[in-house]
């Protein structure tokens, strides 16, 4: 069964590093998403592509949280520098195609745990 | 602004139970509700989702039960077992270009033996 994957599992980073998580959606699958999960709460969205542009980036804090999805596959989030808060469970998740109501389907992949210290 | 409500933030059920989840919205725009089972340290699965257009969705022990004038909704696991102890999301999305999932804040169910 195909599945998102995504490294690395967990991190732990020093408050002011840089820090960068990577994500390979389902092959075929055009929209991507990224969603932040604190502990204890729903997901919340951070960014969604569709192929190579980015469609949805409204709670993507721009100052220093940074997305790409170059060639429309794979996608590299990236926290310059990372702070204390940042701490939480990165999610990445992958749809055939978000446009049409018969491939809103959303699966996920296992995460990375981030700790900021 | 919370846009999906989800009750209770906790629930313990006897094996062969059944375990209710409610969910609660308030934009009418909302036009897909799915369910996500998660458990600790993995990425939430889609369980089962369902449209407006029917009231009840049944896959195997999981029923979602749609109530669109009330704009609530339910999530029944019939036969509840100690494997289905996870966190239950529900979402919502609306049909605005772009799907755009809206998560509620979840229940952790706890099926004792």
């Amino acid at each position: 069964e195909a599945e998102v994957a995504q490294s690395p599992r967990y991190k732990i980073t020093e408050k002011s590093q840089a820090v960068a998580f990577w994500c390979d959606p389902i092959s075929g699958h055009a929209t991507l998403y990224w969603y932040r999960q604190i502990l204890g709460q729903g997901p919340e969205l951070l960014v969604q592509f569709q192929d190579e542009s980015v469609v949805d980036d409204s709670q993507l804090p721009k100052d220093r949280f940074s997305a790409e999805r170059l060639k429309g596959v794979d996608s590299t989030l990236k926290i310059q520098p990372a702070e204390l808060g940042d701490s939480a469970m990165y999610l990445c998740a992958s749809s055939l195609d978000a446009r049409t109501s018969e491939s809103y389907e959303q699966y996920f992949g296992p995460g990375t745990r981030l700790t900021v210290t | 602004q919370q846009q999906v409500k989800q009750s209770p933030q906790s629930l313990i059920v006897q094996k062969g139970g059944i375990s209710i989840i409610n969910c609660a919205y308030e934009n009418t725009a909302f036009d897909y509700f799915p369910w996500y089972q998660q458990f600790p340290g993995k990425g939430p699965a889609l369980l089962i989702a369902i449209r407006p257009d029917v009231s009840e969705k049944k896959e195997g022990r999981f029923t979602i039960s749609f109530n669109k004038s009330a704009k609530q909704f339910s999530l029944h696991i019939m036969d509840s077992q100690p494997g289905d102890s996870a966190t239950y999301f529900c979402a919502a999305s609306a049909n605005t270009g772009f799907q755009k999932l809206v998560f509620g804040t979840g229940t952790r169910l706890l099926v004792s033996p």
